[in-house]
């Protein structure tokens, strides 16, 4: 079945560092790719999608862009702030269906200290 | 405005007793969800319903069940309660048909088994 790898936490790194979070992804056929973040004691919130290979999904200053030859969609920010602490999910749903639930990576906390 | 709302937030209580969660969503979708979140932060798939009908049970107990009013809401039954149910629940919706359609989620319930 489908299934998404992302890289163990906690990542802990100080404010105005590169962060990357690596995603991989098994599915059959052409899914799309998510990631949500989940502040402290609140739900998931989508920061950012692709739908086909070579997109790039980008918001608040992070992107990721779907790598159909690597099945990957790693997300990056290139300074990161200490509201960005949060944990981090890689997701993907297949393309051919729009009300598919959400397969979701395992997570990845993120630490940013000033 | 609130997209998806949960109540309660938080829900304590014996093993053995029958709860209810409830969601409403005030976006318009035609599908709403389930996930178990668990002390990992591991989220996963409990049901998927699409305007009031069940369209996925994933070999979740029959202890839950979910009801669908009407397309806005989503509320879940749990009877029996169990240690292992401890956890955090989400409701999300979408909107059908479209590829890579975005879930909203709501800020999840928090169920403490004691």
């Amino acid at each position: 079945g489908d299934s998404v790898t992302q890289m163990e936490g906690p990542v802990t790194l100080s404010e105005e560092a590169f962060l990357t979070i690596n995603c991989t992804y098994t599915a059959t056929g052409y899914p799309s790719l998510f990631w949500y973040v989940q502040y402290p004691g609140e739900g998931l919130q989508l920061l950012l999608k692709a739908t086909k290979a070579d997109d790039k999904g980008s918001n608040k200053g992070f992107e990721a862009t779907y790598r159909k030859e690597t099945t990957s969609f790693h997300l990056e920010k290139g300074s990161v702030q200490v509201s960005d602490s949060a944990v981090y999910f890689c997701a993907l749903t297949p393309r051919n269906s729009g009300n598919t639930p959400l397969v979701f990576g395992k997570g990845t906390r993120l630490s940013v200290i000033a | 405005d609130t997209a998806v709302s949960q109540t309660p937030k938080y829900l304590v209580t014996q093993m053995g007793n029958d709860k209810s969660i409830k969601c409403e969503q005030n976006l318009g979708h035609d599908t709403m969800y389930w996930y178990k979140q668990d002390s990992k932060k591991f989220l996963k798939i409990m049901f998927s319903y699409n305007n009031k009908e069940l369209i996925i049970n994933e070999t979740v107990p029959n202890r839950f069940s979910p009801k669908s009013p009407d397309k806005a809401h989503l509320n879940l039954h749990i009877n029996s309660l169990e240690l292992g149910d401890s956890a955090v629940y989400f409701c999300a919706s979408s909107q059908t048909p479209g590829v890579g359609q975005p879930q909203h989620f709501g800020d999840g319930t928090r169920l403490s088994i004691l």
